[in-house]
C-alpha cells in the first residue's frame, strides 16, 4: 500500500525559501498513471491547492503561487520536492502532499502533513 | 478565479440526515470532491466525480450536482460524522477548494 510522508524545516524566517520533500513508499513515482500534489492548511482550516506534478516532469501551479512555487521530482530517491521562495507569515500553514489517479482525478492518498511555521 | 461557497456549520440529530451545500457558477458542469477531516488528520476523500465513493466510504455518504450547487448528503449520521466537510473542483488545471462546513452531530 502506498504511503506519502512530508518532511522539512518546521520553522522559517520571512523571505527565505521553503523547501519541502514527500517520499514515496509501496509504489513508484514513476508511474504516469498518477498525479502528485501539495496541497495547504493555514490556520482558520480552508485547504489551498499549490501545485501538481504528473507525467514525470510536467507541472501546474496555482496562478496566486505560481511566481514563487517549483514542484520537482526525484525519481532516484522516489521524492517529490516543493519549493517557496520569498516566504512571509501568510506561508503558515501544514503542507501536504496528496497523490491522485488519472481515472479518478481525485488526491485519495495523503501524507500526514509537515507543519511550517513562518516567524 | 474561481471560487466555492460551503455554508459555515451544519448541525444534525443523531441517526437523521444532514445536507451541506458547495455553491460555484454552473458547479454542475464540473466535477465535485469531497474531503472530510477530524481534527488532527489529513483531509480523507468521501466522494469523487460527484457521485462516486471511493472504496471503503459508507454508502451513508453520497453527492449529487446540479446547476450551481453541488450536495454532500449525509444519511442515518453518527457521532463519527463530526469533522469538517470541503468540496473540491479542478477549474481547467487549478484546484479549489469550498471553505469548508463544520458538522456537528447533536
Amino acid at each position: 500500500q502506498v504511503g506519502l510522508q512530508e518532511s522539512g524545516p518546521g520553522l522559517l524566517r520571512p523571505s527565505q525559501t521553503l523547501s519541502l520533500t514527500c517520499t514515496v513508499s509501496g509504489g513508484s513515482i514513476r508511474s504516469g498513471s498518477y498525479y502528485y500534489n501539495w496541497i495547504r492548511q493555514a490556520a482558520g482550516n480552508r485547504l489551498e491547492w499549490i501545485g501538481r506534478m504528473y507525467s514525470v516532469g510536467r507541472t501546474d501551479y496555482n496562478p496566486s503561487l505560481k511566481n514563487r512555487v517549483i514542484i520537482s521530482v526525484d525519481m532516484s530517491k522516489n521524492q517529490l520536492s516543493l519549493e517557496l521562495s520569498s516566504v512571509t507569515a501568510a506561508d503558515t500553514a501544514v503542507y501536504y502532499c496528496a497523490r491522485m489517479s488519472s481515472s479518478i482525478m481525485a488526491p485519495d492518498v495523503w501524507g500526514q502533513g509537515t507543519t511550517v511555521i513562518v516567524s | 478565479s474561481y471560487e466555492l461557497t460551503q455554508p459555515l456549520s451544519v448541525s444534525v440529530a443523531l441517526g437523521q440526515t444532514a445536507s451541506i451545500s458547495c455553491g460555484g457558477n454552473n458547479i454542475g458542469n464540473k466535477n465535485v470532491q469531497w474531503y472530510q477531516q477530524k481534527p488532527g488528520q489529513a483531509p480523507l476523500l468521501l466522494i469523487y466525480a460527484d457521485s462516486r465513493r471511493p472504496h471503503g466510504i459508507p454508502e451513508r455518504f453520497s453527492g449529487s450536482n446540479s446547476g450551481n450547487t453541488a450536495t454532500l448528503t449525509i444519511s442515518r449520521a453518527q457521532v463519527g460524522d463530526e469533522a469538517d466537510y470541503f468540496c473540491q473542483v479542478w477549474d481547467s488545471t487549478t484546484g479549489v477548494f469550498g471553505p469548508g462546513t463544520e458538522v456537528t452531530v447533536l
